[in-house]
């Protein structure tokens, strides 16, 4: 199985903030890879897809990049809507995993 | 828009098999283009994948379940379930299903329905 692992797992920062959350595949996924947001006691929300493509209805201030086995998830400015855990996602090979979640709170 | 929502019992015995279904409303789970998955999250934790099947009946299955797993397909109702057997408290979750387009993450997903293993 390929393992994600993500970090940091907590990161607290505040409103107008630029964060990075780093998310490594134990083997070479290509681009393979989602990152997702989940807020509590909901569904996860896909925001990237490929890597770096954004899903759409995301705004723009969310960025995905990376390839093989490093990549990383920016939010460029935090606003309020966005505190909630990430979690990344490899989709290159069966069983697809995940990352442990990062979960990002008001500083 | 494409909806999807599971239903089932939310309290399975120890050693009994938990079983849920999910509904498609919006789409056609028959479409060619999509797999179409389950993922669980145990209370406070992170996410699982369980297994995908596509329309025709294929399915994938996350080898750490896959002794006690069983996805099935029913185009008739747009319908796709869930079964897993031999349960324990280990397999308390949230469970959700999601729609997977070929070579793609999961897009959409269920609201989740949370089982509890409980005598």
């Amino acid at each position: 199985d390929i393992q994600m692992t993500q970090s940091p797992s907590t990161l607290s920062a505040s409103v107008g903030d630029r964060v990075t959350i780093t998310c490594r595949a134990s083997q070479s996924i290509s681009s393979w890879l989602a990152w997702y947001q989940q807020k509590q006691g909901k569904a996860p929300k896909l925001l990237i897809y490929k890597a770096s493509s954004l899903e759409s209805g995301v705004p723009s201030r969310f960025s995905g990049s990376g390839s093989g086995t490093e990549f990383t998830l920016t939010i460029s400015s935090l606003q309020p809507d966005d505190f909630a855990t990430y979690y990344c996602q490899q989709y290159n090979s069966f069983p697809y995993t995940f990352g442990q979640g990062t979960k990002l709170e008001i500083k | 828009q494409l909806q999807l929502q599971e239903s089932g019992p939310g309290l399975v015995k120890p050693s009994e098999t938990l079983s849920l279904t999910c509904t498609v409303s919006g789409g056609s789970i028959s479409s060619g283009s999509y797999y179409w998955g389950w993922i669980r999250q145990p209370p406070g934790k992170g996410l699982e994948w369980i297994g995908n099947i596509y329309y025709s009946g294929s399915t994938y299955y996350n080898p750490s379940l896959k002794s006690r797993v069983t996805v099935s397909v029913d185009t008739s109702k747009n319908q796709f379930s869930l079964k897993l057997s031999s349960v324990t408290a280990a397999d308390t979750a949230v469970y959700y299903c999601a729609r997977l387009p070929l070579e793609l993450p999961f897009d959409y997903w269920g609201q989740g329905t949370l089982v509890t293993v409980s005598s």
